[in-house]
């Protein structure tokens, strides 16, 4: 049974950087079959899909279009986990952070982390 | 403004069936695939309904799915007080290269 375990800091200021972690156990980051998620939730715009790292012989990666600019997903084989870092933050990105296992769907979502930005 | 679209509320006394639907758009409509999440208050969303009307393992049949070539639909029968939650529609958009979520639906269990 695959289960995740977010950590990260909670509170940011404007133009700083947003760095989350994904710890998984029952499952390995390098899985042919699974993708690795980022999916964020705030009042305003709902649930938002971030982007995901997945291994096929090789990495690959998928962000959204509209952070294409600011994000970037990374595995880390030796620890087992992924990482979301979010530059240039602004209060826009107030939201509850979820990591989350899926290829074809979402299943399962780690606790979350609400991450707010404030001057 | 979500991609899907969702009604943000329903409403039902226990017992009763419900339904909410999920309107697709154009960039997503020809996907053959659409997903649900239920949300309950204060925690994770967790997989509902996956490939339009399949139930994971554990989640009581009466819950149910359905998809047409416009829409989506979430049916849930002998409607429980434990049922109130949000719930979210999901699909990939070919355009966006992504994944869509609708802005989700809050049940309330009159």
């Amino acid at each position: 049974q695959v289960q995740l375990q977010q950590s990260g800091p909670g509170l940011l200021k404007p133009s700083q950087t947003l760095s989350l972690t994904c710890a998984i156990s029952g499952d390995s980051v390098s899985s042919n079959s699974a993708a690795w998620n980022w999916i964020r939730q705030s009042p305003s715009r709902g649930l938002e899909w971030l982007g995901r790292t997945y291994y096929r012989s090789k990495w690959y990666n998928d962000y959204a279009v509209s952070l294409k600019s600011r994000i970037t997903i990374n595995p880390d084989t030796s620890k087992n986990q992924f990482s979301l870092q979010l530059n240039s933050v602004t209060p826009e990105d107030t939201a509850i952070y979820y990591c989350t296992q899926g290829s074809n769907w979402f299943d399962p979502w780690g606790l979350g982390t609400l991450v707010t930005v404030s001057s | 403004q979500s991609v899907l679209t969702q009604p943000p509320s329903a409403s039902g006394t226990p017992g009763q069936r419900v339904t909410i639907s999920c309107s697709l758009s154009s960039s997503n409509i020809g996907n053959d695939y659409v997903f649900w999440y239920q949300q309950l208050p204060g925690t994770a969303p967790k997989l509902l309904i996956y490939r339009n009307n399949q139930r994971p393992s554990g989640v009581p049949d009466r819950f149910s799915g359905s998809k047409s070539d416009t829409s989506a639909s979430l049916a849930i029968s002998g409607l429980r007080s434990e049922d109130e939650a949000d719930y979210h529609c999901a699909a990939w958009d070919d355009s966006l290269s992504g994944w869509v979520f609708g802005g989700g639906t809050k049940l309330t269990v009159l």
